[in-house]
Parts: C-alpha cells; sequence; structure tokens
C-alpha cells in the first residue's frame, strides 16, 4: 500500500532562517506531487506541483521553492521565512495522469514563524 | 478557474440527514466533481467522486443534476465524528493542476 510520510511535525522558526520540509511517498511510482499550505481558518493554497523529477511548477509567487530530486521526495525550502509564512504545510500525491486524480495527504507540518 | 461556491458553515443534529450543496456554474463537459472532508490539523480526505446523476459509496451519496451546474453532497445519519470542513472541486482534462482548487470549503459542526 501507498503511504506519504511528512516531517517535522510542527516547526518553529525566526523570522529570516532558512526552512527545509520534505515529504516522501512509499508504494507508487511516477507520482504527482504537491505542497499545499493552510492559514488558520482558511482553505488550501496549492503552492508548488510536480509531474516527474526536476519538474515544479509555482502557483504563487513567494519566497518559497520546491525541488524534486527523487521520484517520490518533494521538498519545500525557503532562505528566508517571513511571518506571513507561518501555516499548515501539507504534502500529496496522486496518480500520475489526470488533474482531478484523487489526492493523498501526509500528515502535514505546522509551521510558526516568531 | 472551475469556481465553485459552498455555504460557509452548516450545524445538524446527530443522525440528521445532512445535505451540502456546491454550485459550479462554469462546469466544463469533461470535468468531474470531488468532495474532500478534513479534520482539524490534519490533510484533506477523498469522500466522493462524480460526473453526473447520482454517485453512492459506503461514506456519502453525490447527486448531480442534468445541467451540471451544482452537486450536492449527502451524509446519512451523522455523527459527532463527521464534524469536518467539506470540500467541493471541479476538474477534468482540459484543466490544468493548477485548476482544481480547493476553496474555503463548508464547515459542518454536528451536535449532540
Amino acid at each position: 500500500s501507498q503511504t506519504i510520510h511528512q516531517w517535522p511535525a510542527t516547526l518553529v522558526q525566526p523570522v529570516g532562517s532558512p526552512l527545509s520540509l520534505e515529504c516522501t511517498v512509499e508504494g507508487t511510482s511516477n507520482p504527482n506531487l504537491y505542497w499545499y499550505r493552510q492559514a488558520a481558518g482558511r482553505g488550501l493554497q496549492l503552492l508548488f506541483y510536480s509531474v516527474g523529477i526536476g519538474q515544479i511548477s509555482s502557483e504563487v509567487p513567494q519566497n518559497l521553492s520546491a525541488s524534486r530530486p527523487q521520484d517520490r521526495q518533494f521538498i519545500l525550502s525557503s532562505k528566508k521565512l517571513l511571518l506571513s509564512d507561518s501555516g499548515f504545510y501539507l504534502c500529496a500525491w496522486s496518480v500520475h495522469g489526470e488533474s482531478y486524480n484523487e489526492q493523498f495527504f501526509g500528515p502535514g507540518t505546522r509551521l510558526t514563524v516568531l | 478557474l472551475a469556481k465553485t461556491t459552498q455555504p460557509i458553515s452548516m450545524d445538524s443534529y446527530e443522525g440528521q440527514e445532512v445535505n451540502i450543496t456546491c454550485s459550479h456554474n462554469n462546469i466544463a463537459t469533461n470535468d468531474y466533481i470531488t468532495w474532500y472532508q478534513q479534520f482539524p490539523s490534519q490533510g484533506p480526505r477523498f469522500i466522493i467522486q462524480g460526473y453526473k446523476t447520482k454517485v453512492t459509496n459506503e461514506v456519502a451519496s453525490l447527486f448531480i443534476p442534468a445541467d451540471r451546474k451544482s452537486s450536492t453532497l449527502s451524509l446519512p445519519r451523522v455523527s459527532l465524528s463527521d464534524t469536518a470542513v467539506y470540500y467541493c472541486l471541479v476538474g477534468g482534462p482540459q484543466r490544468g493542476y493548477q485548476k482544481v482548487t480547493f476553496g474555503t470549503g463548508t464547515k459542518l459542526q454536528v451536535i449532540p
């Protein structure tokens, strides 16, 4: 069966510090991968998606970046965090193919920037 | 974008049937309608997906009228554990990944 891992579960970082969140998927090959952010009490905002190794599409201009160094690894990074980067970060995967395929979400990382 | 409109919140008593309606007036011919459920501090979970008429699974039913400009998620006999946010999404082969968006969803509160 497929599983998706995210770490860390919670993170408190000072403004201006770097960020690296990691997501890995097991039990599937060539998945589509997604990074979402959810601010408190808000809906999910799609940040990045990837349809293959090294292929990253960004949805919202921001100081975040994403990379996919391996087929089932997706990394979200920032060189300098802003207060507005606080939120709940979710990684998801779907079967490669259609945009409406079911997405499977990880447990999330709660990031607080102070 | 396939814009969807849902009520912001709903309350229901335990044991009642709950119907959450989503409007998607600009749905495209090849678009599917998908519903997700999200509990606090968790990622969303797929509930049901349909194209037209009615779809039923062990969790919910999805009713889609002939014009497909709206859809209704029906949860039979809700319990306290059904308290969650429910998202309606519209997406299809003609839409890129960036156009299948979650929006703000409907917050369902089940009351004892």
